[in-house]
């Protein structure tokens, strides 16, 4: 079946470090990758997305490449800020169901940003 | 954001009891899904509807039920719940078909303590 793995942390940086957290994927055909971001005591907001091989989703500064020939999407941020402490979840939605069954998830990357 | 609400925002409950959680929408959208945040897991998916009284299982199903008798309405009962049911749950919606986007939007969750 599909499968999402990231690295879970936590993950410890300096503001203005640059940062990656690496995503690689399994799955059949060719799914929609995303990217999700946890704050504290919420829900899920969409950070960005990607829903063909070498498209680049974008969002608040952080980008992420489907790579289909590496299965990755791993999110780069050049300078992170205290505020971008947060969870993040990689997630792809499976081409064979249209996106409709739902997504697979990550186990997420806990990122802890120091001033 | 998407308007999207879930009931209640948390709860205790004895193993053995019922429980109900409620996720509604006012954006009309038409797939609906319910997931566990569960630590060392990320989400995994319960159950989704795609419509009106269609619902289909998803990963994580035993135990749970659904149902969906009104469009922005989204319904999950633990009918005994279990100490394996205490989690976060989320309610999420999308508009994939209409809009042709698979993006799913999340609530605020529900946190679920079984005693």
């Amino acid at each position: 079946g599909d499968s999402v793995t990231q690295m879970e942390g936590p993950v410890t940086l300096s503001e203005e470090a640059f940062l990656t957290i690496n995503c690689t994927y399994t799955a059949t055909g060719y799914p929609s990758l995303f990217w999700y971001v946890q704050y504290p005591g919420e829900g899920l907001q969409l950070l960005l997305k990607a829903t063909k091989a070498d498209d680049k989703g974008s969002n608040k500064g952080f980008e992420a490449t489907y790579r289909k020939e590496t299965t990755s999407f791993h999110l780069e941020k050049g300078s992170v800020q205290v505020s971008d402490s947060a969870v993040y979840f990689c997630a792809l939605s499976a081409d064979s169901g249209g996106g409709a069954d739902g997504l697979t998830f990550g186990k997420g990357t806990h990122l802890i940003i120091q001033p | 954001d998407a308007g999207i609400t879930q009931s209640p925002r948390h709860k205790v409950t004895e193993t053995g009891t019922p429980v109900t959680l409620r996720c509604h929408q006012t954006e009309n959208h038409r797939y609906m899904y319910w997931y566990r945040q569960d630590p060392g897991h990320g989400l995994r998916l319960i159950h989704y509807s795609y419509g009106v009284k269609d619902t289909d299982k998803g990963e994580v199903s035993d135990g749970y039920s659904v149902s969906r008798s009104k469009t922005e309405d989204f319904l999950l009962t633990l009918e005994s719940a279990t100490s394996s049911q205490t989690s976060v749950y989320f309610c999420a919606i999308s508009d994939f078909g209409r809009a042709s986007t698979d993006t799913q939007y999340f609530g605020p969750g529900t946190r679920l303590t079984v005693l």
